[in-house]
């Protein structure tokens, strides 16, 4: 069974700097998907960032970027320029088509 | 567009009531899901819907039913309530199963007394 791991329950940074996320999995799929997903105060699930593990290349939207490296079955997130608005739990999720496993999420505070 | 929509928001039961979730979707989407979310445990999937007349277990599935009504609406049933049933419920659709992202409801907490 696929298990994605967030080995980091809380960090904080200050506004304005940058801040790396950790994320790995495990599967034996070579196609799948992995996403990271914020969740602020309001409870409400967004999706910050998706990568296809079939593209080299990885993923960036605005502030947030990934360091996808599918060997080491790692997949963290780099938010730049921190945002009071940033904060929230982050969760690393994995998807390989039919199942959908999140982590067990990294509570992010930025610090004004 | 109202997205991903579930009722009740918050609910209170007694260990042995029963009670249905309720989720829509006006996006069109073929695939539901629904979750628990539990403190330091992220979510879990319970029970999804692939596609249309289709339902599968997820990981958690022990204590619960659904019924997925037509392609707009997927129900979380608890027969009979238990205090571990305690948690924040979300519901979510996506175009297809597997890589689309998925969007989410404003999720249902439930407490179990």
């Amino acid at each position: 069974a696929q298990t994605v791991t967030q080995s980091q329950p809380e960090m904080s940074v200050q506004e304005a700097e940058t801040v790396t996320l950790s994320c790995t999995y495990d599967t034996s799929e070579s196609n799948y998907y992995l996403f990271w997903y914020k969740q602020p105060p309001s409870r409400q699930m967004i999706l910050v960032i998706r990568q296809e593990a079939y593209k080299q290349q990885n993923a960036t939207e605005n502030r947030f970027s990934v360091n996808f490296q599918k060997a080491a079955k790692s997949f963290s997130l780099k938010i730049s320029d921190s945002q009071l608005g940033d904060t929230a739990m982050y969760f690393c999720a994995f998807s390989d088509g039919q199942n959908f496993v999140f982590g067990p999420g990294t509570r992010l505070s930025v610090l004004p | 567009n109202a997205g991903v929509t579930q009722t009740p928001k918050f609910q209170v039961l007694k260990t042995g009531q029963s009670m249905t979730l309720q989720c829509a979707q006006d996006m069109n989407h073929n695939s539901m899901y629904w979750y628990r979310q539990d403190p330091g445990m992220g979510l879990r999937l319970i029970y999804y819907s692939a596609s249309e007349g289709t339902t599968d277990k997820g990981e958690v599935p022990n204590g619960y039913n659904v019924s997925r009504l037509n392609k707009r609406e997927f129900s979380l049933r608890l027969e009979s309530a238990a205090p571990s049933q305690t948690s924040v419920y979300f519901c979510a659709s996506s175009p297809l199963a597997g890589g689309n992202e998925q969007f989410f409801g404003p999720g249902t907490r439930l407490t179990v007394l």
